[in-house]
């Protein structure tokens, strides 16, 4: 146990459609993670924050936008989805850099 | 060409067999990570290299800055162990994690 939590565990929902993926950090860790992991792209990082700040920003469609909010909890907005974003998300805290994975939200969109 | 490259993609094993896995990058880095990734879709971070050796258990992780190789070695192989080991690698220039498409093992009783 990574100590990194996320909810939910899987969700399906249908094209068109907005869902929201939640992480909890660690204990103490100020620094959040975004990643997708598809069939066919593999693992690719989304978005940073850190104490609340977006710090970096990687492969995030326009569609997707995050938060990570005063007790740092990180929530992931997912818009207008589409079948190609059925994928897992992971979200990672850190502490270091070195980084702890939740287990993941797999999305399934129909 | 990806910036992280792995190899081989698949590799199966008798138990007991010593395993390496390759990891070489094209990019400057501050930290080089190897990510386990069991079937169930969890991912752990195994090792966080950037220089030199670690070792953790049956597990060792060597990096050659020089040569942007990066290996993890497996020795006394166990069922257990077969899962997707993933390298990454993060860039000095922006601090993102890049990743490798992973090397699937499974180790054969």
């Amino acid at each position: 146990d990574s100590g990194v939590t996320q909810t939910p565990k899987h969700l399906i929902t249908a094209t068109g459609q907005r869902v929201t993926l939640r992480c909890s950090p660690r204990s103490g860790d100020l620094s959040v993670y975004w990643y997708q992991q598809s069939l066919d792209q593999g693992l690719q990082f989304l978005i940073q924050y850190y104490n609340g700040e977006e710090r970096a920003k990687g492969n995030i469609l326009e569609r997707f936008s995050a938060q990570q909010f005063p007790d740092l909890h990180s929530e992931l907005n997912l818009s207008s989805l589409e079948l190609g974003d059925s994928a897992l998300y992971f979200c990672a805290s850190s502490a270091l850099n070195e980084q702890f994975f939740g287990p993941g939200t797999r999305l399934t969109v129909l | 060409k990806n910036e992280v490259e792995q190899s081989p993609q698949n590799l199966t094993a008798q138990e007991g067999e010593f395993i390496t896995i390759n990891c070489s990058y094209s990019v400057g880095i501050s930290a080089l990570h190897w990510l386990q990734q069991h079937p169930g879709g969890g991912i752990v971070s195994l090792f966080m290299l950037s220089s030199g050796k670690k070792k953790h258990g049956r597990l060792i992780a060597t990096i050659n800055i020089q040569e942007k190789h990066s290996s993890l070695h497996i020795t006394a192989s166990h069922p257990r162990d077969s899962a997707v080991y993933i390298c990454a690698v993060r860039s000095w220039k922006d601090d993102k994690l890049i990743f490798g498409t992973g090397t699937r093992l499974q180790v054969f009783p």
